[in-house]
């Protein structure tokens, strides 16, 4: 079975562009969250998507939003880049949103890099 | 909110010796769990192992265990006979269990090393 992918794997843009990452989870996997990892900030939580409907938010600005397909697709979109956004973005799939201990795993991350 | 805190940020070991990574948490809710991510140099985030809050005995994995005192919110990680593939960052991480969803509140990580 195929993990995780993120595309694409490594991103540059300029400050006040827009990017959108993408993420397909595990083949019947419905559940997709996305974090942010940051030298300073470590490991932040920016939302959940289940059944193309967004679950939980993490405390970021309106400038990160996110949408999930009905094939389980999901993608991130941030807007009017800033150099802080700068980070390596990771996905994570799981079978579904409320099922007791259910496993989460995680793709090889989208590294942006904003200049 | 809950918060997890990992107080080493980096730690060594000798090939074949045994470390324990530390971890405290803080929390008001009684069921959740608690797991030990692994991320080497690719940065794909592996789990190490899970533990859940109403379970008294200890997980094991292999090499990896862990050292739960829940009245004391501490989840220690213990890795026997350190191998050179267990160089790595390890995040301590938490989640809520009951309708809450899949979002982990993540450590500051500990970088371990493992000495030839």
């Amino acid at each position: 079975k195929a993990g995780v992918t993120q595309t694409p794997r490594y991103l540059i843009k300029t400050r006040g562009q827009q990017v959108t990452l993408s993420c397909s989870p595990i083949s019947g996997h419905r559940s997709v969250s996305w974090y942010q990892q940051t030298p300073g900030q470590g490991l932040q939580f920016l939302f959940e998507y289940f059944s193309e409907t967004q679950r939980n938010k993490g405390n970021f600005p309106g400038r990160f939003s996110g949408r999930q397909f009905s094939n389980s697709r999901s993608e991130m979109n941030v807007s009017t880049l800033e150099l802080g956004d700068s980070a390596l973005y990771l996905c994570a799939s799981s079978l579904a949103f409320q099922i007791k201990g259910a496993e989460q795993y995680f793709g090889p991350g989208t590294r942006l890099t904003v200049t | 909110a809950q918060t997890v805190t990992q107080s080493q940020p980096e730690m060594s070991v000798q090939e074949a010796e045994t470390v324990t990574l530390s971890c405290t948490y803080d929390t008001s809710e009684s069921d959740y769990y608690l797991f030990w991510y692994k991320q080497p140099p690719s940065r794909q985030m592996i789990l190490v192992i899970r533990q859940e809050a109403y379970k008294q005995q200890n997980a094991t994995e292999n090499r990896f265990s862990v050292n739960f005192q829940k009245a004391a919110k501490s989840f220690s990680l213990k890795i026997s006979d350190s191998q050179l593939g267990d160089a790595a960052m390890y995040f301590c991480a938490y989640r809520l269990k009951n309708n809450a969803g899949n979002m982990l509140t993540f450590g500051g990580g500990t970088r371990l090393m493992v000495k030839p």
